[in-house]
């Protein structure tokens, strides 16, 4: 059965970076686009950003773009969403999701805890 | 660019039916027949519910239905059970490879 399963989450002081990733099983992650998505506390998901099955396609939200980057390795059949630049704001719970033929996310992971914080 | 609109909350009671909306614009939930729905129980990952508006992957249960009339998406819950309770996001393709939520909805069962 599809697992994705976040890492890489915790505790990050303001302007520092991180590296978020998420491993994949049960499925051909190489064909497969990977989106991340994330929630805030007490908020609801925001989408984050895309990765095209082979890379060649990323696409970010307006509240990340400059500051974050989506990338995979096929061969590891893992995603990670590198974070820079980190902001209270971007203290949440980040996602991983697979992107179905149907333009929709399919299979979600358990998600990863980030806390901004000094 | 704003979430697409939902009620904060909406409830029933065991056997009813409830619908939740989706309010977006021609850009997003209006424009494509992309709209899908989103179950999630706290601490737990999201699960997709209904993609394409009213289809339903393989495993949810036929209470689940979805439509849509112009820029509104709609989740309707038949016959409203225990394990229903959660909240409950919609989410639409927006063009341009970018994708967005609703604000959520918490669902109740009385």
């Amino acid at each position: 059965q599809v697992q994705l399963v976040e890492s890489g989450g915790g505790v990050v002081q303001p302007g520092r970076s991180l590296r978020l990733s998420c491993a994949a099983s049960g499925f051909t992650f190489s064909s497969y686009g990977m989106h991340w998505v994330r929630q805030a506390p007490g908020k609801g998901l925001e989408w984050v950003a895309v990765i095209w099955y082979d890379g060649s396609i990323k696409y970010y939200g307006d509240s990340v773009k400059g500051r974050c980057s989506i990338s995979r390795d096929n061969s590891k059949n893992t995603l990670y969403l590198q974070v820079d630049s980190l902001r209270a704001e971007d203290t949440a719970v980040y996602y991983c999701a697979t992107l179905s033929s149907s333009w929709a996310l399919d299979y979600w992971g358990q998600g990863t805890l980030v806390t901004v914080s000094s | 660019q704003s979430a697409l609109t939902q009620p904060r909350s909406v409830s029933g009671s065991p056997g009813q039916s409830v619908t939740i909306s989706c309010t977006g614009t021609s850009s997003d939930v209006g424009g494509y027949d992309f709209a899908s729905w989103h179950q999630h129980h706290p601490g737990k990952g999201p699960k997709l519910m209904i993609y394409d508006v009213s289809k339903r992957p393989s495993g949810v249960p036929a209470r689940f239905s979805g439509s849509k009339s112009g820029n509104t998406a709609s989740l309707t819950i038949s016959g409203l059970q225990a394990e229903d309770e959660a909240d409950y996001y919609c989410c639409s393709f927006a063009g341009s490879y970018t994708w967005i939520f609703g604000g959520g909805t918490k669902v109740t069962v009385l």
